[in-house]
């Protein structure tokens, strides 16, 4: 089954407009933690946000905010005030207590145009 | 800071033929990981070693090997290498708590002809 699903495989914003990338989860396991990566055409993997199961708030970092909806078992991030160097792929993750391994999505390719 | 250093970058195979690519990591990491990246797939675990002295398999482990030579080193190994294993590949290290973030190296790009 798969854990992690991006149904968006692209999305263009305007640069200064906000945007939001879909990730939805899936586990039994109460305890978890979500990822978003962002991984521009250089190719390197950045970590952006985390999100443990248990936050009571959703996670921000900077521009970057995570939508954490646990009943939707949904963790969406939104990305304020787009630059021309969001443009990358973007990947959401998520690992359970228990395992070491962190299973990522497919991910979404953003395009932010001038 | 180095973090995860993985070599080579780049690398051409035959089919049939073996290499193996290596990770290091300088952060003291007990966890460590190889991801494959293929378009469309996002990144998939082929093999990842919790601790120094053991390893275990991933999503897509078919046709590699791996050795944790010690705490620092994560190796890759490709017997006979096949076509299908033309990919981006990743190395990965991460410390103790089982939330923490992953540590990425920049990645090897195979091509097997």
């Amino acid at each position: 089954a798969q854990k992690i699903t991006q149904t968006q495989p692209g999305m263009f914003v305007q640069e200064k407009e906000a945007v939001t990338l879909d990730c939805t989860y899936d586990t039994s396991d109460p305890s978890y933690g979500l990822f978003w990566y962002k991984q521009p055409s250089s190719g390197e993997m950045i970590f952006l946000i985390y999100q443990g199961s248990y936050d009571q708030q959703n996670a921000t970092e900077g521009r970057y905010s995570l939508n954490f909806q646990k009943a939707r078992k949904s963790a969406n991030l939104v990305i304020s005030a787009s630059q021309l160097g969001d443009s990358a792929m973007y990947f959401c993750a998520m690992r359970e207590t228990g395992f070491q391994k962190l299973v990522f999505g497919t991910g979404t390719r953003l395009l932010v145009s001038p | 800071n180095a973090g995860v250093t993985q070599t080579p970058k780049f690398q051409v195979l035959k089919t049939g033929q073996s290499m193996t690519l290596q990770c290091a990591q300088d952060m003291n990491h007990n966890s460590m990981y190889w991801y494959r990246q293929d378009p469309g797939m996002g990144l998939r675990l082929i093999y990842y070693s919790a601790s120094e002295g053991t390893t275990d398999k991933g999503e897509v482990p078919n046709g590699y090997n791996v050795s944790r030579l010690n705490k620092r080193e994560f190796s890759l190994r490709l017997e006979s290498a096949a076509p299908s294993q033309t990919s981006v590949y990743f190395c990965a290290s991460k410390g103790l708590s089982l939330l923490e973030k992953l540590f990425f190296g920049s990645g090897t790009q195979l091509s097997v002809l």
